[in-house]
């Protein structure tokens, strides 16, 4: 079955305490993404990435990190993470540039 | 700047009413759009896309959207609405040109009310 993968879905953490979400796309999707949701903001970007080893920021990059090592995973970092971190988060994958997001369920952060 | 308004953050209907709801957007370039349903404790599902051709769209579960360029709109219908529904509706618009740059609405509760 064609899906994204993430991991964990519920994650509750203490400020500072270093985490990494995976995700992971069995499609061969040259384009992987992270958004992040939020009550009345939807969805913003965090990172993007083309193809392995090209990332680029999206819209609110500050406090996050990432990684393409390999096409099919595309984690996501928080060094050092802040309650203003707390979010749903999702990862998105596309075969190519105009073609639809395919999402992942979901991981719920919650930093105290 | 590029932007995506959807104006209604919730919309309650009554079943087998008809709904609309209404999807804004500002480009400079070439547009291509989405509108995804997001039901409670899942990631988003693509309902319908419009690259280009035909301006009435049809998706699953019987909505339907209308590209409106002159009027950047992007309305997304369904004549008769059902309990099952009952989700968030997010309006995505691509930009052609540069990266892959997808924009999100702030997302539309539809309430159905039996």
């Amino acid at each position: 079955e064609a899906q994204v993968t993430q991991n964990p879905r519920y994650l509750i953490t203490v400020t500072g305490k270093k985490l990494t979400v995976t995700c992971s796309q069995n499609m061969n999707h040259e384009y992987m993404s992270w958004y992040r949701q939020d009550p009345g903001l939807g969805l913003r970007q965090i990172y993007y990435s083309m193809n392995v080893e090209v990332t680029d920021k999206g819209d609110v990059p500050e406090g996050y990190k990432v990684s393409r090592k390999e096409k099919r995973n595309f984690p996501l970092i928080l060094e050092s993470p802040s309650p203003n971190q707390t979010s749903l988060y999702f990862c998105a994958s596309s075969l190519n540039r105009d073609s639809p997001l395919h999402f992942g369920n979901g991981t719920r952060l919650t930093v105290t | 700047a590029q932007s995506v308004t959807q104006l209604d953050s919730q919309v309650p209907v009554f079943e087998e009413a008809p709904v609309e709801l209404r999807c804004n957007y500002s480009s400079s370039v070439s547009v291509y759009l989405f509108w995804y349903v997001q039901y409670p404790n899942q990631g988003l599902q693509l309902l319908l896309k419009y690259l280009s051709g035909s301006t009435l769209v049809k998706g699953i579960n019987g909505f339907e959207a209308e590209f409106n360029k002159s009027q950047t709109s992007f309305h997304l219908r369904k004549p008769s609405v059902h309990i099952s529904d009952t989700a968030e509706y997010f309006c995505a618009v691509g930009y052609y040109g540069g990266y892959q740059k997808v924009t999100f609405g702030t997302g539309t509760k539809l309430q159905v009310i039996p």
